[in-house]
């Protein structure tokens, strides 16, 4: 199975908006509402922030969404703060009853 | 709260046997209501899926990994375990055991880091 695409990186300034995409195929992100987003901050554990393309745990902030199109997810993260600087992944479950992972992507707060 | 804790050697030999057990605590590992998750993180890399397991023994392995690993369970002990055969240093990464409530992992261990090396 292929990694999930993402972004290597992205940046935004503090109380800005920004996106992190995640592409797939139509066997692993577009066949299934299996998509799930971690943050990982370096020398920690990966934190789940969203599950099931859309849904928060509890806890997690609601300045993260995530939503789903054909074969791509996107993980939305508005009013950005210094302390979301840290690695995103994107994760799915797949036609194999696997699950893979998106490369990750770095998030920079400017 | 459902708590989960790695152990094992810290470095192992080429061509040797990977062997690490994840300790469950807050959470019978006999629950159907989980799946038990192997993960790792190569140095300065991405994290890559290894496989989980069902209580009932039903296992899912990465496609690249499958003919290396093997994860079981240990009831009786309330801990899952992972075997990576015929290491080599790809095989260095950091290891977390996770379960999943959900289809995603979503409590992890604090990961413990193996090296492979001679």
């Amino acid at each position: 199975q292929s990694a999930l695409t993402q972004p290597a990186s992205v940046s935004g300034s503090p109380g800005q908006s920004i996106t992190i995409s995640c592409a797939g195929t139509s066997s692993d992100v577009g066949g299934y509402d299996y998509v799930s987003w971690y943050q990982h901050h370096p020398g920690k554990v990966p934190k789940l922030m969203i599950y099931d393309v859309s849904k928060r745990p509890s806890g997690v902030s609601n300045r993260f969404s995530g939503s789903k199109s054909g074969n791509t997810a996107s993980l939305t993260i508005s009013g950005l703060q210094a302390e979301d600087e840290a690695d995103y992944y994107c994760n799915s479950y797949t036609s194999s009853t696997t699950l893979v992972f998106g490369g990750g992507t770095k998030l920079t707060v400017l | 709260q459902v708590q989960l804790q790695e152990s094992g050697p810290g470095l192992v030999k080429p061509s040797q046997t990977l062997s690490l057990t994840c300790a469950v605590s807050g959470a019978s590992i006999s629950s159907g209501a989980y799946y038990w998750s192997w993960i790792r993180q190569h140095p300065g890399k991405g994290l890559e899926w290894i496989g989980y397991i069902h209580y009932s023994g039903n296992t899912y392995y990465n496609p690249s990994l499958k003919s290396r690993v093997a994860i079981s369970v240990d009831t009786s002990k309330n801990q899952f375990s992972l075997k990576v055969s015929s290491v080599t240093a790809a095989d260095t990464a950091v290891y977390y055991c996770a379960n999943s409530a959900v289809v995603a992992p979503d409590i992890w261990g604090q990961g413990t880091m193996v090296t492979v090396s001679s």
